[in-house]
């Protein structure tokens, strides 16, 4: 298989401060991460694809502004989300896809649990 | 527009029995049909994946049966035990790369 790791796996911050996730693909060069969020219960929802080295494509309805997303190569992605709000509370997961046992699919880190108070 | 349905939303079934967990999608464009299993607080995990080039495909206690006329697609899971209670999601992705669409999932609960 393929590893994606997530950091971090928890965080609990303030209203109106910003938060960074960090993911990254240990033993294979990704050509497409992907960034989604899960509610409890629910199925993942697509935020964002970004390709290393050029600007993430958003899904309708997601802010840009809000949540960006940095590729800056083929192991790491960054997804911030600026001025937090308690409605931005959700479990982060990040993909990885090209590379690995099988280059079509993607691989998932573990997540990340954010609260925001 | 729900490109792929999964079905049933969640599932009870005795250890040692078989659960089946199925899919059906309307774009026949995708091409690759992989299934994940996600545990309470951790990201899913590729369990068994299959191409239409083939009807069937078997990895352990873990078969994917495929029909392409009727673009549908199904889980089985022989031997069920409590360890594989998690919640499973279908997937499936054609000419746009490695891009999913997810199915809603189905909530396994395997009792002892």
């Amino acid at each position: 298989g393929a590893v994606v790791s997530q950091h971090p796996s928890r965080v609990i911050c303030k209203s109106g401060t910003s938060v960074k996730i960090e993911c990254r693909s240990l033993d294979f060069q990704a050509t497409t991460m992907f960034w989604y969020r899960q509610f409890p219960k629910k199925s993942l929802m697509l935020m964002a694809t970004s390709n290393e080295g050029s600007k993430a494509t958003y899904e309708q309805g997601v802010e840009k502004d809000k949540f960006l997303i940095n590729h800056a190569s083929l192991t790491l992605s960054t997804l911030t989300v600026t001025s937090a709000h308690p409605e931005d509370s959700s479990f982060y997961i990040c993909s990885a896809g090209g590379g690995g046992r099988s280059p079509d699919t993607q691989y998932f880190g573990p997540g990340t649990r954010l609260t925001v108070l | 527009q729900q490109q792929v349905k999964q079905s049933p939303q969640s599932l009870i079934v005795q250890k040692g029995g078989i659960s089946i967990i199925n899919c059906a999608y309307e774009n026949t464009a995708f091409d690759y049909f992989p299934w994940y299993q996600q545990f309470p607080g951790k990201g899913p995990a590729l369990l068994i994946a299959i191409r239409p080039d083939v009807s069937e495909k078997k990895e352990g206690r873990f078969t994917i049966s495929f029909n392409k006329s009727a673009k549908q697609f199904s889980l089985h899971i022989m031997d069920s035990q409590p360890g594989d209670s998690a919640t499973y999601f279908c997937a499936a992705s054609g000419n746009a790369g490695n891009m999913l669409t997810f199915g809603g999932g189905t909530r396994l609960m395997v009792k002892p």
